[in-house]
């Protein structure tokens, strides 16, 4: 089963736009982390947040988190052609390497 | 430092077979996870093992199954194999502790006739 939601499934913009993607969650949690996929391949590490941390950037890339509405947001501002792959959220309760996934989000920058 | 390193990348099996899918984690990692994605479910932990125990397990049936080696490299097995099996298998690799990132492989198409 999937820990949460990401909203919007799929979302189209221009290049040069912002991107934002969002993602909620059912239990509490250790961290949250953003992965990329291009195409059905390896997912990419975006960035990590923990539990006590409110906000995070890592180049263009901004990620919120709001543990008391179990939420979180991905950012990415002045989007690329090559941003164009699916998003996924996934938490971490757990003391391990155990990851609960969130549907993704996919998104298309149009040159 | 090389990333986490998946064998065989492709595979197609005939249902009723067993298949072996081989990770390496980054050199350091103790701990390495298995994910299966699929259209319908998407991507679900089916276990993690740390220093060749298992640490976590997902909800999955007993046909599925895995190790962990000394050296930290881990495999999974399917055996009678399923439809329903035919997935991307992803392994990650993390260092094990609390809020420590995971980084993944290439992943293993599996595809089962």
């Amino acid at each position: 089963s999937q820990q949460g939601e990401e909203d919007p499934q799929a979302l189209s913009i221009q290049e040069g736009e912002n991107a934002t993607m969002n993602c909620s969650y059912k239990t509490s949690i250790n961290n949250l982390q953003w992965y990329r996929q291009n195409s059905g391949r390896g997912l990419v590490h975006l960035i990590l947040i923990r539990s006590n941390e409110r906000e995070k950037h890592s180049g263009r890339l901004r990620v919120t988190l709001d543990t008391s509405k179990k939420s979180s947001s991905l950012l990415i501002t002045a989007s690329r052609a090559a941003d164009t792959a699916s998003y996924f959220c996934a938490t971490d309760n757990n003391a391990g390497n155990m990851l609960t996934f969130g549907g993704g989000t996919r998104l298309m920058v149009k040159p | 430092k090389a990333g986490v390193t998946q064998t065989p990348r492709y595979l197609i099996k005939t249902r009723g077979q067993q298949v072996t899918l081989s990770c390496s984690p980054i050199s350091g990692h103790r701990s390495v996870s298995w994910y299966q994605q699929t259209p319908g479910q998407g991507l679900q932990f089916l276990f993690e093992y740390f220093s060749e125990t298992q640490r976590n397990k997902g909800n999955f049936p007993g046909r599925f199954s895995g190790r962990q080696f000394s050296n930290s490299r881990s495999e999974m097995n399917v055996s009678t194999l399923e439809l329903g099996d035919s997935a991307l298998y992803l392994c990650a690799s993390s260092l094990g502790g609390a809020t420590t990132e995971a980084f993944f492989g290439q992943g293993t198409r599996l595809t089962v006739v």
